[in-house]
């Protein structure tokens, strides 16, 4: 158990919809890390966060949108959902902004 | 944006043999770090290399930086079938930007 927390664990979706990921850092990590999973695209680095301010911007979509609160915690929404949006979706955090990430089980997003 | 890669993408060996893996960077680092991922489950953490450093050790894992061709390589050791999983790199930069990139590279290794 690496301590970072997502929810859901699964989620199942219809076209065009709108969903929010939550994730728990560890206690004490500033630094939350969103990347996407797919089969044919691979593991994605999507956005990190430190202490509430962007760090770092990858391969995200203008339909995703994250954000990381006062208590540290993050939300990614994925809205105008299409098929190829269902993948994996791991958070991970670390203390620092370039020390090792503890990363979370991961919630899958399958888009009907 | 893509910061490198890790080569090659794929790797089988038999158990017992060694496996080298590579990893190539952009950008300069302030350490690199290494991941194991086993199927379906979240990127564990396996070793990170500081900049001042050249070798590191840890267990049968060894992990080597050349920051003049800003690459890194992995070799684990007398591999054993629960080595099987896929192996990604990610570089803490000096911009304070840290990130997994690379399509990693898929271990296999066949008892």
């Amino acid at each position: 158990d690496s301590g970072v927390t997502q929810t859901p664990k699964h989620l199942i979706t219809a076209t065009g919809q709108r969903v929010t990921l939550r994730c728990s850092p560890r206690s004490g990590d500033l630094s939350v890390y969103w990347y996407q999973q797919s089969l044919d695209q691979g593991l994605q680095f999507l956005i990190q966060y430190y202490n509430g301010e962007e760090r770092a911007k990858g391969n995200i979509l203008e339909r995703f949108s994250a954000q990381q609160f006062p208590d540290l915690h993050s939300e990614l929404n994925l809205s105008s959902l299409e098929l190829g949006d269902s993948a994996l979706y791991f958070c991970a955090s670390s203390v620092g902004a370039t020390n090792e990430q503890f990363f979370g089980p991961g919630t899958r997003l399958t888009v009907l | 944006s893509q910061q490198g890669e890790e080569d090659p993408q794929a790797l089988s060996i038999q158990e017992g043999e060694n496996a080298t893996m590579n990893c190539s960077y952009k950008t300069s680092i302030n350490n690199l770090q290494w991941y194991r991922q086993n199927s379906g489950r979240g990127l564990v953490h396996l070793i990170l290399i500081r900049s001042n450093e050249r070798e590191k050790h840890s267990g049968r894992l060894r992990v080597t930086l050349d920051t003049s061709k800003k690459s890194s390589s992995l070799l684990i050791t007398a591999s054993r079938a629960a080595d099987t999983a896929s192996y990604f790199c990610a570089d803490g930069d000096n911009y304070g930007q840290n990130f997994v990139f690379g399509p990693g590279t898929r271990l296999s290794v066949l008892p």
